[in-house]
């Protein structure tokens, strides 16, 4: 059974910095993985979706890599700003098709 | 571009009492799912679909039911509402793209 694990569970940073999300799954038969924000009492924004047979996927401040053999991926943001706090959840898309969500990593930016 | 519509945004049961949650898309995805968000439970699949006609339950399918007759529909019912079912329910379409996600339906059961 798939299991998506997400450290830390909240983080607090100064702003202008640069800061690194981690989620891991523990079965590496993925069709793609996929990073999403959700702000508070919203529904869920996509940031970036890796295929599986990508490394990593950017945009903008935000570069997400995946490592299926080692079951990680990891969501950089660089530069952080106070409207980047909001909560980061990973979703993984196994073979079965039964998407599964990470818990999330609830991000504070101090201005 | 309307995306996944959902309705109504915000309901209020009786417990034992039945209802719908509707879930329309129009981008022609083939797979829909829906989840429940509860506070540190995260998002947890109900069920999902990979087509009209095709439908498969995920980690938490007891007390909902679903049905897929177009592509572009995919209601959930609840069918006797408990107290637990209490919850914030998102309907996503998935493509090629990834996700699109609803703006959700926050329920309570009383």
């Amino acid at each position: 059974k798939q299991e998506v694990t997400q450290i830390p569970a909240a983080l607090s940073v100064p702003e202008g910095e640069n800061l690194v999300l981690n989620c891991s799954f523990t079965d590496s038969a993925i069709y793609n993985l996929q990073w999403f924000r959700q702000d508070p009492g919203k529904g869920l924004t996509s940031l970036l979706l890796i295929q599986s047979s990508q490394r990593e996927q950017t945009s903008g401040r935000l570069n997400a890599s995946l490592d299926k053999s080692s079951g990680r991926s990891t969501l950089y943001i660089a530069a952080s700003q106070p409207g980047d706090s909001a909560t980061y959840l990973c979703a993984v898309r196994p073979r079965d098709d039964k998407i599964i969500f990470g818990k999330g990593t609830r991000l504070h930016i101090l201005p | 571009n309307a995306g996944v519509t959902q309705t109504p945004k915000f309901q209020v049961l009786k417990t034992g009492q039945s209802m719908t949650l509707q879930c329309a898309q129009d981008m022609n995805h083939e797979y829909m799912s829906w989840y429940r968000q509860d506070p540190g439970m995260g998002l947890r699949l109900i069920h999902y679909s990979v087509g009209a006609g095709i439908t498969d339950q995920g980690e938490v399918p007891n007390g909902y039911n679903v049905s897929r007759s177009t592509t572009e529909d995919f209601p959930l019912r609840l069918l006797s509402a408990a107290p637990s079912q209490t919850s914030v329910y998102f309907c996503a379409a998935i493509g090629v793209y990834g996700y699109t996600f609803g703006s959700g339906t926050r329920l309570t059961v009383v």
